[in-house]
């Protein structure tokens, strides 16, 4: 199974700053037929379901804004919001569906500081 | 607009059996793969399970995996979970997914979700 591992567990930015998450995957999620990654990015608000913000590693989904934006290639891979909103307040993961089983990484709870 | 609903959770004992339902609406249930995704109480996400369009090819994950099975029934646009010998570890809200068109795995609309407590 390829296990994804986020950094950090935990963010505190004050609003109007860049927050960065990190996603690291045990194996390359790079599908050469393609040259797609395999990795989306998920934003989860308490008492809500997850929301799909970013496919392929960096295509953002419809009606995402654009500060949220997707990086990186075969293992390492990135999320940064550029201007933390108010609303931005959330747990985000990372999930590879390169192969079955798909796995998540194990959350990074963004807060405000 | 795309709508999941999952209903069938709610108290059993180990060992004992429930069977989750989802109803789509919104879109051509029949046309795309659907899958289910569980959360443990202040926990994270993990994949459960997925259902090709054509229910010719069904997945589980490895801790379910000989317990729960997945089917889906398209004349009545409902996608189900039987979950067979529970056990507390089972216990999560989960959820249905549809499968995202654009980027197959990822999961583009989730229902609220149903909680699942496993308890004596």
């Amino acid at each position: 199974d390829i296990v994804m591992t986020q950094s950090p567990d935990s963010l505190a930015v004050s609003l109007g700053e860049r927050a960065t998450i990190n996603c690291k995957s045990s194996q390359s999620v790079l599908y050469s037929s393609n040259n797609k990654n395999y990795l989306a990015w998920f934003q989860q608000k308490p008492g809500q379901p997850p929301k799909l913000l970013i496919y392929w590693a960096s295509t953002r989904e419809s009606g995402v804004p654009n500060r949220f934006s997707g990086s990186g290639s075969g293992t390492d891979f990135t999320l940064t919001i550029s201007s933390l909103q108010a609303e931005d307040v959330a747990v985000y993961y990372c999930q590879q569906h390169y192969s079955i089983p798909y796995t998540f990484g194990q959350g990074t709870k963004l807060e405000i500081k | 607009q795309v709508h999941l609903v999952e209903s069938g959770g709610g108290v059993v004992q180990p060992g004992r059996s429930l069977r989750l339902s989802c109803a789509a609406s919104g879109f051509t249930f029949s046309s795309y793969p659907m899958h289910w995704v569980r959360q443990a109480p202040g926990k994270g996400l993990e994949w459960v399970a997925v259902i090709s369009s054509d229910e010719r090819n069904k997945y589980l994950g490895d801790s379910v995996k000989g317990r729960f099975t997945n089917s889906r029934d398209d004349s009545k646009n409902t996608l189900y979970l039987q979950m067979n010998s529970l056990r507390p570890e089972d216990t999560a809200v989960y959820y249905c997914a549809r499968d995202n068109p654009d980027s197959p795995g990822s999961l583009d609309y989730w229902g609220q979700g149903t909680l699942v407590t496993v308890a004596s």
